[in-house]
């Protein structure tokens, strides 16, 4: 069964460009995820797709953005990038629909897309 | 404030021998824990989880207690092996407006020696 794929795996950016991040989930998960990992600091729960729609959002601004198309597979959009946006940006999925299901599942995690702003 | 606390940045252990990594959290709206593992380069794997009902789950050389009165977990693993060398981060979700978010621990780094 394949996992998590994300791509590109390494995106290197300019202050001010736009990034976008692609993450296709684990066959039959339908709720996908994306986490920030700066350096130093652990993970940070970005936002949370489930059947298309966003579900919940974390504390970043309005520049960080997404969605999710027909298949499940996600993009994560960065607009006026920052050099403090340089970081891992992991992807996860997991099975989901219903808020309380995907409360108890596991997520399963892609091995990430490095950004990184010069 | 770190709602997720993995108070050990590091632990190394012999080979055969158990390790015991701890994690403790404040909210106690948190109603179910993961726990990953991560080597360099690739992302987080699931391991083992638990839910707030459980106080103990297993899974082969896995198993996580949990102690809710002490908002404490912690996860066991027998007998270790060299490959079980990596970072292992607790997560936790549950609760109020955070469906979906996992909060993480910053990790605790395991060496186990041959």
């Amino acid at each position: 069964e394949a996992g998590v794929t994300q791509s590109p795996t390494h995106l290197i950016k300019t202050r001010g460009q736009q990034a976008t991040l692609r993450c296709s989930p684990i066959s039959g998960h339908t709720s996908v995820y994306w986490y920030q990992q700066a350096l130093g600091l652990g993970l940070q729960f970005l936002l949370w797709y489930d059947e298309g729609e966003e579900r919940n959002r974390g504390n970043f601004p309005p520049r960080f953005s997404g969605r999710q198309f027909p298949n499940y597979s996600s993009e994560l959009n960065v607009n006026a990038l920052e050099l403090e946006d340089s970081a891992l940006y992991l992807c996860a999925s997991s099975l989901g629909g219903w808020v309380w299901e995907a409360n108890y599942q596991p997520q399963h995690f892609g091995d990430g897309t490095r950004l990184s702003i010069l | 404030d770190q709602q997720v606390k993995q108070n050990s940045p590091s632990l190394s252990v012999q080979e055969g021998r158990i390790s015991i990594l701890n994690c403790d959290y404040t909210n106690s709206m948190f109603d179910y824990f993961l726990w990953y593992k991560k080597y360099p380069a690739e992302g987080p794997t699931f391991l083992i989880s638990i839910s707030s009902i459980k106080d103990k789950n297993e899974d082969g050389r896995f198993t996580v207690f949990l102690n809710k009165s002490a908002k404490h977990l912690s996860l066991h693993i027998v007998p270790s092996q060299p490959g079980d060398s990596a970072v292992y981060f607790c997560a936790a979700s549950g609760g109020g407006g955070s469906q979906g978010n996992l909060i993480f621990g910053k990790g605790t780094k395991l060496s186990v020696k041959p």
